[in-house]
């Protein structure tokens, strides 16, 4: 399996301020046939089941904000969130889906 | 709007079988662009796939789980179904039947039902 590990665990940001969280795979998920990164971004509100982000590392899911960005290709990767908002208080996971879908441990977004 | 919702007990004796069912709304399971699949939580931890059905009922499962699972199709009621076998204390958490976007392969999963909670305990 290829293992995702995020970073940080938790972490605490202004309103307003840029939160910046990231997730490493084990090995590359780089789909060689279509150039495209097999990672996607989910956002998880207490009680909520996990709704998506983003996929293929850095295409918006249609609906999400725009303050909402992932980058990154190989074994890197990171989801922004430009300007944190109340409502972005949540738990995000990224998911690699180059093989048999595996999730890294999340970060948790609080406001400081 | 495409909605999935997910019943079945909420409690499971050890060494028993947990059955799951999941009914899709404003899509139809018997469409040739979607898989369907359960996701699960244990409780505090992150996320487990743990297989995906067709509707040409062909499957795929996580390997370190697929000596216990078979996931089927009823398209007379637009739902899909889980079932775990030899259940332990580990299997306790939260179920979550998806939406696959992936075809050949699995891929990012657009649409979660609610989650149901399954207990596994004497």
């Amino acid at each position: 399996d290829i293992v995702m590990t995020q970073s940080p665990d938790s972490l605490a940001v202004s309103l307003g301020e840029r939160a910046t969280l990231n997730c490493k795979s084990s090995q590359s998920i780089l789909n060689r046939s279509n150039n495209k990164n097999c990672l996607a971004w989910y956002q998880q509100k207490p009680g909520q089941p996990p709704t998506l982000l983003i996929y293929w590392a850095s295409i918006p899911e249609s609906g999400v904000p725009d303050r909402f960005s992932g980058s990154g290709s190989g074994t890197d990767f990171t989801l922004t969130i430009s300007s944190l908002q109340a409502e972005d208080v949540a738990v995000y996971y990224c998911q690699q889906y180059y093989t048999t879908p595996t999730f890294g441990q999340g970060t948790k977004v609080e406001i400081k | 709007q495409v909605q999935l919702q997910e019943s079945g007990p909420g409690l499971v004796k050890p060494s028993q079988t947990l059955s799951l069912t999941c009914t899709v709304s404003g899509d139809s399971i018997r469409s040739y662009s979607h898989y369907w699949a359960w996701i699960r939580q244990p409780a505090g931890k992150g996320l487990e796939w743990i297989g995906r059905i067709f509707a040409t009922e062909s499957t795929d499962y996580n390997p370190s789980l697929r000596s216990r699972v078979t996931l089927a199709l009823d398209t007379s009621k637009n739902q899909f179904s889980l079932q775990l076998r030899s259940v332990t204390a580990a299997d306790t958490g939260i179920y979550y039947c998806v939406r696959d976007s992936g075809l050949a392969v699995p891929r990012w999963f657009d649409r979660w039902g609610q989650g149901t909670l399954v207990t596994v305990s004497s």
